[in-house]
């Protein structure tokens, strides 16, 4: 079954700075990256997904990118402000038959 | 609020004690994911229905864990005879069409003393 690792763990960066959060998947037929965003105490919500006909893909300060060659996608949080600071989690599925499998989660901390 | 509803929220309970969570997704999704999620971890799939049926479960589901959606609507999680090992948060999640976006409920966060 698919397998997704997540790097880092942990994340701390400046307030104003990029923070970059990356993913690897094992199974070759994923074709559907989402990632979910959770702050303390709340339940997870999805702030961007992409799907494996597409590269990148970018919604104001947040952007992802999808190398399926290398079965690896990354998050990008640029001008990061302190609300940033959560815990995200990448997922991918084969598709919509195969429930989301996540990853470990990287707890980025925006410092001001 | 239309979003995914659980409760409860909080359950604290001694162990070998049964519990059962309730979950209602958003009406007109015919989609339903209980997910378990432990502290640093990652929502870890338990299983999930498409309607009133159940059609997959995680190796990860003991027989001590049951989960139904009679009428394709609401979806209950049952966990007999529970052990500390339970203590988790369980992750409601419903979605309307395959691979599109997962609306979870704020989760039932169970405590087995």
């Amino acid at each position: 079954g698919e397998n997704v690792e997540q790097h880092p763990s942990t994340l701390s960066v400046q307030e104003g700075d990029s923070a970059v959060i990356k993913c690897t998947y094992s199974d070759s037929a994923s074709n559907y990256f989402p990632w979910y965003k959770q702050e303390l105490g709340k339940r997870p919500q999805l702030i961007i997904d992409i799907r494996s006909n597409v590269g990148e893909k970018k919604d104001q300060r947040i952007a992802v990118t999808l190398n399926k060659t290398a079965k690896h996608f990354s998050l990008h949080i640029t001008e990061t402000q302190p609300e940033d600071s959560a815990v995200y989690f990448c997922a991918a599925t084969p598709d919509g038959n195969t429930p989301l499998v996540f990853g470990k989660g990287t707890r980025l901390s925006v410092i001001a | 609020d239309t979003g995914v509803s659980q409760d409860p929220r909080h359950k604290i309970t001694k162990r070998g004690q049964n519990v059962t969570f309730r979950c209602d997704p958003i009406s007109e999704h015919n989609r339903l994911y209980w997910y378990r999620q432990t502290l640093g971890q990652g929502p870890e799939f338990l299983t999930y229905f498409q309607n009133e049926a159940q059609l997959e479960k995680s190796r990860l589901l003991s027989d001590r864990f049951s989960a139904e959606r009679p009428k394709g609507s609401f979806s209950t999680l049952e966990i007999q005879r529970t052990e500390q090992g339970d203590s988790a948060m369980y992750l409601c999640a419903s979605v309307i069409a395959a691979a599109t976006e997962a609306f979870f409920g704020q989760g039932t966060r169970l405590t087995v003393v």
